[in-house]
């Protein structure tokens, strides 16, 4: 039962364009939802985060946003630069347990010159 | 300043054997999560620690696998009389307290012969 779901393991992007990364969710127990990027051979690496009580975040080249009546958010990253090439993992949090984050199964992130 | 480190990088055993995974996480966090990554999946929660005391254990497969912070730094977690299925990237990550941002390691690939 996968409670997190990124439903397109991979994304191409032309650099400079608008990155658009998806990731939706079933529990409605989840309140707090974060962002991490992995490159290869590395552990993955905390990039941003919103709490429940927020619809969007944003910092510097990267927003996301949420929508709890979807129970979906999504990573805007733009203008995307050929380093932003990496995995994403979209995972959330359930307000009655915040130390288990529960993680989706990643999206590769493309960006082309 | 030093992040998650994690050894073995790479561990090769025989089915039936026992392992011990070791983590050394950030200094001062207060923190520390076990994970394992299956490929093309993302991290699934096994355990977690608070200082010394494991604080949520519902995740670990099954009583083959155990893990301990005797003095609330260095984790190890072992995995008794290892099996094939057990072949996966164990990782670790670190935080400064309960619902802060977790920090990775490069995480301990295990291959189970």
């Amino acid at each position: 039962d996968q409670q997190v779901k990124q439903n397109s393991p991979s994304l191409s992007v032309q650099e400079g364009r608008i990155s658009i990364l998806n990731c939706d969710y079933t529990n409605s127990m989840f309140d707090y939802f974060l962002w991490y990027k992995k490159y290869p051979a590395e552990g993955p690496t905390f990039l941003i985060s919103i709490s429940s009580i927020k619809d969007k975040n944003e910092d510097g080249r990267f927003t996301v946003f949420l929508n709890k009546s979807a129970k979906h958010l999504s990573l805007h990253i733009v203008p995307s630069q050929p380093g932003d090439s990496a995995v994403y993992f979209c995972a959330a949090s359930p307000f009655n347990n915040t130390d288990k984050l529960i993680f989706g199964t990643g999206t590769r992130l493309q960006v082309f010159p | 300043g030093a992040g998650v480190s994690q050894s073995p990088r790479y561990k090769v055993t025989k089915r039936g054997q026992d392992v011990a995974l070791r983590c050394d996480p950030i200094s001062g966090h207060v923190s520390l999560y076990w994970y394992r990554q299956a490929l093309g999946q993302g991290p699934e929660f096994l355990t977690y620690f608070n200082y010394e005391a494991q604080q949520d254990k519902s995740g670990l497969p099954n009583d083959r696998f155990s893990a301990e912070r005797p003095e609330g730094s260095i984790s190890t977690l072992t995995i008794q009389r290892t099996e094939q299925r057990d072949s996966a990237m164990y990782r670790c990550a670190s935080s400064l307290d309960r619902v802060w941002t977790q920090y990775f390691g490069p995480g301990t690939r295990l291959l189970v012969l």
